[in-house]
């Protein structure tokens, strides 16, 4: 299986702020790698795919960077409505398609 | 807007088989551009994909669960399904369907709103 690993667990900001998790891959997944948010009770929204393209209707404040085993997710100026949790996800393979485990964006 | 609606008993008992189902609208199943998909998620092992289903019936599953799981896949009904056997205290989750495009694009882009399962006597 290919691991993947975000950093931080949990991450204390304001509104504001500007935020950044990282994920990391056990083995090299070219840019096949997507970050979701989940809020309590729901279910994950997708934000960012390949890497770095924004899905449709999500707002610029939402980044994405990198390839290979490293990867970013950047939100500038942090909103109320984006404390929540936040996962990254490989494509590359699917056997299994993988999640790293979350990084919750709390308010400091 | 595609809609994906899970469903099923919320209750199961050791040593049972979990079945569940999600309802499709908004969009047909038969698409051949897209693969339905079965997620869940757990406190302590987070997301974990179980395994996904093609409109012909064609499956792939998560090797760690491939023993235990079974998924359906009903055009006329549009809708897909998910069995699991042999449950355990271990396999209550929520449980989420979804969908994801054909590959190099096979990142889940739509979800059903999940549903609880307790693995319990």
């Amino acid at each position: 299986d290919i691991q993947m690993t975000q950093s931080p667990s949990t991450l204390s900001a304001s509104v504001g702020d500007r935020v950044t998790i990282t994920c990391r891959a056990s083995e090299s997944i070219s840019d096949y790698l997507a970050w979701f948010q989940q809020k309590p009770g729901r279910a994950p929204k997708l934000l960012i795919y390949k890497a770095s393209s924004l899905q449709s209707g999500v707002p610029s404040r939402f980044s994405g960077s990198g390839s290979g085993t490293e990867f970013t997710l950047s939100i500038t100026s942090l909103q109320s409505d984006d404390f929540a949790s936040y996962y990254c996800q490989q494509y590359k393979s699917y056997s299994p398609y993988t999640f790293g485990q979350g990084t919750k964006v709390e308010i400091k | 807007q595609l809609q994906l609606q899970e469903s099923g008993p919320g209750l199961v008992k050791p040593s049972e088989t979990l079945s569940l189902t999600c309802i499709v609208s908004g969009g047909t199943i038969s698409s051949k551009n897209y693969y339905w998909d079965w997620i869940r998620q757990t406190p302590g092992k987070g997301l974990e994909w179980i395994g996904n289903i093609y409109y012909n019936g064609g499956t792939h599953y998560n090797p760690s669960l491939t023993s235990r799981v079974t998924m359906s896949v009903d055009t006329s009904t549009n809708q897909f399904s998910l069995r699991l056997s042999s449950v355990t205290a271990a396999d209550t989750a929520v449980y989420y369907c979804a969908r994801h495009a054909s590959c190099p694009n096979c990142y889940f882009d739509s979800w059903g709103q999940g549903i609880l399962v307790t693995v319990s006597s």
